[in-house]
């Protein structure tokens, strides 16, 4: 089975600072990674995904997280945040084939003016 | 705009209830996925359909049961609420499984006092 580990569970950073959450996966075969944001009161929205090919996968928003198999980690990285960035930031894994996706517990971004 | 709609967007239920959610899934996509998301966690895997059977069921008792219909639009029933079925409940649809993306509603808001 497999499992998804969001280290920090909240991350305070200024505006304009840049910014890394972190993912931490565990499987036994091969996945596929993404990671879907979340503002107040809304669903899920796509920000990027990892499938093969380049490790280092950009988004939307200015995102990009990379794929790093010996670590099984997949940061979100962003050079300059802003406050319409303040959301909920979920790190998923799905195995290839018909399974569902499996989420973290999510990463609380907050940015400060 | 990802097309995923859901009804009603809150609710409250009594203990002892039942509850049906509705999820019109995006057009041309066949699959839809049911997630329980609790206040401060990640989505949790209910459920999901694939052209009409269920393909796929997380850890969750059998009072949540769901269908979907020729149209690809799908319901999640939940008989005897629990308190602790209090929760964001999310839809997702995507064509097949696994790498392909899945686009979410906005989720049903359920309160269950």
């Amino acid at each position: 089975a497999q499992s998804v580990t969001q280290l920090d569970s909240q991350v305070p950073v200024f505006e304009e600072a840049p910014v890394e959450l972190r993912c931490n996966y565990s499987s036994s075969v091969s996945v596929y990674l993404f990671w879907y944001v979340q503002y107040p009161n809304q669903g899920l929205q796509l920000l990027l995904k990892y499938l093969s090919g380049s490790t280092l996968v950009k988004g939307i928003n200015g995102f990009e997280a990379e794929f790093n198999k010996s670590q099984t980690s997949f940061h979100l990285r962003k050079p300059s945040v802003h406050i319409s960035d303040t959301a909920e930031y979920f790190c998923a894994v799905v195995r290839s084939g018909n399974t569902p996706l499996v989420f973290g517990k999510g990463t609380r971004l907050s940015v400060i003016a | 705009e990802t097309g995923v709609t859901q009804s009603p967007t809150h609710l409250i239920k009594t203990r002892g209830q039942q509850v049906t959610l509705r999820c019109s899934s995006q057009s041309g996509h066949n699959t839809v996925s049911w997630y329980q998301q609790a206040l401060g966690q990640g989505p949790q895997f209910i459920f999901q359909y694939y052209r009409e059977e269920e393909n796929g069921r997380g850890n969750f008792p059998p009072r949540f049961s769901g269908l979907q219909f020729p149209n690809y639009s799908s319901e999640l029933n939940v008989n005897a609420l629990e308190l602790d079925d209090s929760a964001l409940y999310l839809c997702a649809s995507s064509w097949a499984t696994g790498g392909t993306e899945a686009f979410f509603g906005q989720g049903t808001r359920l309160t269950v006092v």
